[in-house]
């Protein structure tokens, strides 16, 4: 069975300072890993996601997550955390392609000005 | 493209009635997505179709709880009848090969 775990429900960080949100999974199968950022009072958006292409994935809003296998980690980073950052990030895995996700419990970003 | 819909935006109804939440997913997307959000339980994955047919219907809390999708442009999540701890955001997503693209949600309150 698949699984996610993200570290720190909550993570607070200067406008400016990097931001790290840390994601790791569990897959009995190579894993398509994915992160979405939720906006209040609005739908999941896909941030980026892994596919067994390339192990660094850059995706919007100046976001990338790199898979390591080793660690079995996909860790989300952005070098400047701006004050539009601040919302609900998830990490989801999936075991094949149009198959169900299963996400994390969710870190929540604040960027204090 | 209008990306997934779905209606109504918020409900709010009485413990016992009738509740039908509707989705119009992506055109061309072959697999549909039911979920539910809350503070308490984050977020569960209800049911899911592929081409129409359901595939894991695990996540459905009970019986109260019945999804459709007649065609590949519509579904429905229907609760007969509703209790307060329904309460919740619903959201559909729906997908072609990876990632899923999400609704607005519904947001449901069952007093």
């Amino acid at each position: 069975a698949q699984s996610v775990t993200q570290l720190g429900s909550h993570v607070s960080v200067s406008e400016g300072a990097l931001v790290l949100l840390r994601c790791n999974y569990s897959s009995s199968v190579p894993p398509y890993l994915f992160w979405y950022v939720q906006y209040p009072n609005q739908g999941l958006q896909l941030l980026l996601k892994y596919t067994s292409a390339a192990t660094l994935v850059k995706g919007i809003n100046g976001f990338e997550a790199e898979f390591k296998k080793s660690e079995t980690s996909f860790h989300l980073t952005k070098p400047s955390a701006h004050m539009s950052d601040a919302a609900e990030y998830f990490c989801a895995v999936s075991e094949s392609s149009g198959d169900k996700l299963t996400f994390g419990t969710g870190t929540r970003l604040a960027v204090r000005p | 493209d209008a990306g997934v819909i779905q209606s109504p935006r918020h409900e709010v109804t009485e413990m016992g009635q009738e509740v039908t939440l509707r989705c119009k997913p992506i055109s061309g997307h072959n697999s549909l997505f039911w979920y539910r959000q809350t503070m308490m339980r984050g977020l569960e994955l209800l049911i899911y179709f592929n081409n129409n047919v359901p595939i894991d219907d695990s996540g459905m809390p009970e019986d109260r709880f019945s999804a459709k999708m007649p065609n590949a442009s519509f579904s429905t999540l229907k609760i007969q009848p509703s209790e307060p701890r329904d309460s919740a955001v619903y959201f559909c997503a729906s997908s072609s090969v990876y990632e899923q693209y999400f609704g607005p949600g519904t947001r449901l309150t069952v007093t």
